[in-house]
C-alpha cells in the first residue's frame, strides 16, 4: 500500500531564509501534488507533478519530482511570514484515482 | 476554475442523528471525493466516486455511506453520527486526465456531535 511521507513535520524559519520540505512515497506513482492549507480553511492546490523530472515554480516556491528516487521536493526561497500554512503533499497510487496524503508539513516563518 | 461546494461551513449533530454532507461540482467530472481530516492523522479517505451510482470504499469507510444519483453532487451520509466522527470533512473532485488530473477541494465541512 501507497505510504506519503514528509519530514520535516514542523519548520520554524526565519524570514529570509532558505529551505527544503521533502516528500517520499514507497510505491510506483508517476504523479505528485503540493497543497497549502491555512488554519481553519481547505485545501489549496499549489503544484501538479505530472512526470519524472517535472519542476515547477511559483514566487518563492519551487516543486520537483524524481520517480526513480519516489522524491518530491518543495522549496522555499527567502521565505516570508504570508507562507506560513502546513503543505501538504500527496500521491496516488499507480493505477487509483485516489490520493494518499502525506502527514503535513506545518511552516512557520517568523522575523 | 472548477468550483466545489460544500453545503455546509459548520454543523451541530446529536449523536444517533443522521447526518448528510453535501457537495456539488459545477464542470462534470467523473471523480469525486471524500476526506475526513483530523488533528495528528491528516487526511483519511472516506469513500470516492468514479462516475454516476458508483462508488468505492476508502480507507474508514465504517459508519459512513455515500450517493451520487448526479454527476455533479456527492453526499456523504452518517447514518448514526456519533461524537467520534467530529471532525473536518473535505469533498474533492478531480479533473480529467487531459486537462492534468488536478484535485480541487471544497471548503469543508466542520462537523461537530454532541
Amino acid at each position: 500500500e501507497l505510504k506519503v511521507e514528509q519530514n520535516p513535520l514542523f519548520l520554524s524559519m526565519q524570514e529570509g531564509k532558505n529551505y527544503t520540505i521533502y516528500c517520499n512515497y514507497s510505491t510506483t506513482s508517476d504523479r505528485l501534488y503540493w497543497y497549502r492549507q491555512d488554519p481553519g480553511k481547505s485545501l489549496e492546490s499549489l503544484f501538479v507533478l505530472l512526470s519524472n523530472g517535472a519542476v515547477k515554480q511559483e514566487g518563492r516556491l519551487m516543486a520537483s519530482l524524481d520517480t526513480k528516487a519516489r522524491l518530491s521536493t518543495l522549496h522555499i526561497t527567502a521565505a516570508v511570514h504570508d507562507l506560513s500554512a502546513t503543505y501538504f503533499c500527496a500521491s496516488p497510487p499507480g493505477g487509483y484515482n485516489k490520493l494518499i496524503f502525506g502527514a503535513g508539513t506545518r511552516l512557520a516563518v517568523h522575523p | 476554475d472548477v468550483k466545489v461546494t460544500q453545503s455546509s461551513r459548520y454543523l451541530v449533530k446529536r449523536t444517533g442523528e443522521k447526518v448528510f454532507l453535501e457537495c456539488v461540482q459545477d464542470m462534470d467530472h467523473e471523480n469525486m471525493f471524500w476526506y475526513r481530516q483530523d488533528p495528528g492523522l491528516g487526511l483519511r479517505l472516506i469513500y470516492f466516486s468514479y462516475d454516476v451510482k458508483m462508488k468505492e470504499k476508502g480507507d474508514i469507510p465504517e459508519g459512513y455511506s455515500v450517493s451520487r444519483e448526479k454527476k455533479e453532487r456527492f453526499s456523504l451520509i452518517l447514518e448514526s453520527a456519533s461524537t467520534n466522527q467530529t471532525s473536518m470533512y473535505l469533498c474533492a473532485s478531480r479533473r480529467p486526465r487531459q486537462t492534468g488530473y488536478g484535485y480541487t477541494f471544497g471548503s469543508g465541512t466542520r462537523l461537530t456531535v454532541v
